[in-house]
C-alpha cells in the first residue's frame, strides 16, 4: 500500500528565511508526487508535481520541490518565505498505474513577520 | 469558470439520517473523487471515478455510496449517518491519465452528525 509521511506537524520560520517542508513516501514502482496548499476554511490548491525528468520541480508562488529517489523524499522549498505563505501544506503520492491519490497528514507553516 | 461546486457548505444531521452531498464540475474532467478531512489525519479517499458509469472504492468507503451518471456530477450519499462521519468533505476532479492527481478541489462541505 502506498503512503506519505510528513514528519513535522508544524514549521515556523521568519519572513525572508528559507522554508522547507519535509515529505517521504512509499509506493510500488515509480511515483507521481504532488504538493498542495490549504488556506483557512478553503479547499486545497495544487502547487506542483513530479512525474518524471528533472529532480527539481518548480511550481506556483515561488515554491519548488526536490525529488530524491534513493531517500524516497519530495521536500517542498521556498528560498524566501512570506507571511502570506502561512498555511497547511499536504504532500501526496500515487503509483504509475494507480489512480488513488494518498495524502500525508499535513504540515502547518507559520511565517512570522 | 465555476470549477468544482459542492453543496451544501454546512449540514447537521441526526444519527441514522441519510443525505447526499452534491458535486459538480464544469471542466470536462474525467476523474472525480471524494475525500474527508479530519484533524491530524490529512485527507482520506472515500470513492473515486475515472469516467461516467465507473466508480471505485478508496481507503474509507464504508457508509458511503456514489454514482457517476454524467461526466459533470459525482454525488456522495451517506446511507445512515453516524457521529464518526462528522468531518469536512471535499470533492476534487482532474483530467484522467498522466495528469490524474493534479486535482481541482471544491470549497468543502462541513458535516456534523449528532
Amino acid at each position: 500500500a502506498q503512503s506519505v509521511a510528513q514528519p513535522e506537524d508544524q514549521v515556523n520560520v521568519a519572513e525572508g528565511n528559507p522554508l522547507t517542508v519535509k515529505c517521504t513516501y512509499s509506493v510500488s514502482g515509480n511515483p507521481y508526487l504532488f504538493w498542495y496548499v490549504q488556506y483557512p476554511n478553503r479547499g486545497l490548491q495544487f502547487l506542483l508535481k513530479y512525474i518524471t525528468g528533472d529532480n527539481l520541480v518548480k511550481g506556483s508562488y515561488g515554491f519548488e520541490a526536490e525529488f530524491n529517489k534513493s531517500q524516497t523524499s519530495f521536500h517542498l522549498k521556498k528560498p524566501s518565505a512570506l507571511v502570506s505563505d502561512s498555511a497547511l501544506y499536504f504532500c501526496a503520492v500515487r503509483g504509475l498505474n494507480d489512480y488513488k491519490l494518498s495524502f500525508g497528514a499535513g504540515t502547518t507553516v507559520t511565517v512570522r513577520a | 469558470n465555476a470549477g468544482v461546486t459542492q453543496t451544501p457548505k454546512f449540514q447537521v444531521l441526526k444519527t441514522g439520517q441519510s443525505m447526499t452531498l452534491q458535486c459538480a464540475q464544469d471542466m470536462n474532467h474525467e476523474y472525480m473523487s471524494w475525500y474527508r478531512q479530519d484533524p491530524g489525519m490529512g485527507l482520506r479517499l472515500i470513492h473515486y471515478s475515472v469516467g461516467a458509469g465507473i466508480t471505485d472504492q478508496g481507503e474509507v468507503p464504508n457508509g458511503y455510496n456514489v454514482s457517476r451518471s454524467t461526466t459533470e456530477d459525482f454525488p456522495l450519499r451517506l446511507l445512515s449517518a453516524a457521529p464518526s462521519q462528522t468531518s469536512v468533505y471535499f470533492c476534487a476532479s482532474s483530467f484522467f491519465g498522466q495528469n490524474t492527481g493534479e486535482l481541482f478541489f471544491g470549497e468543502g462541505s462541513r458535516l456534523t452528525v449528532l
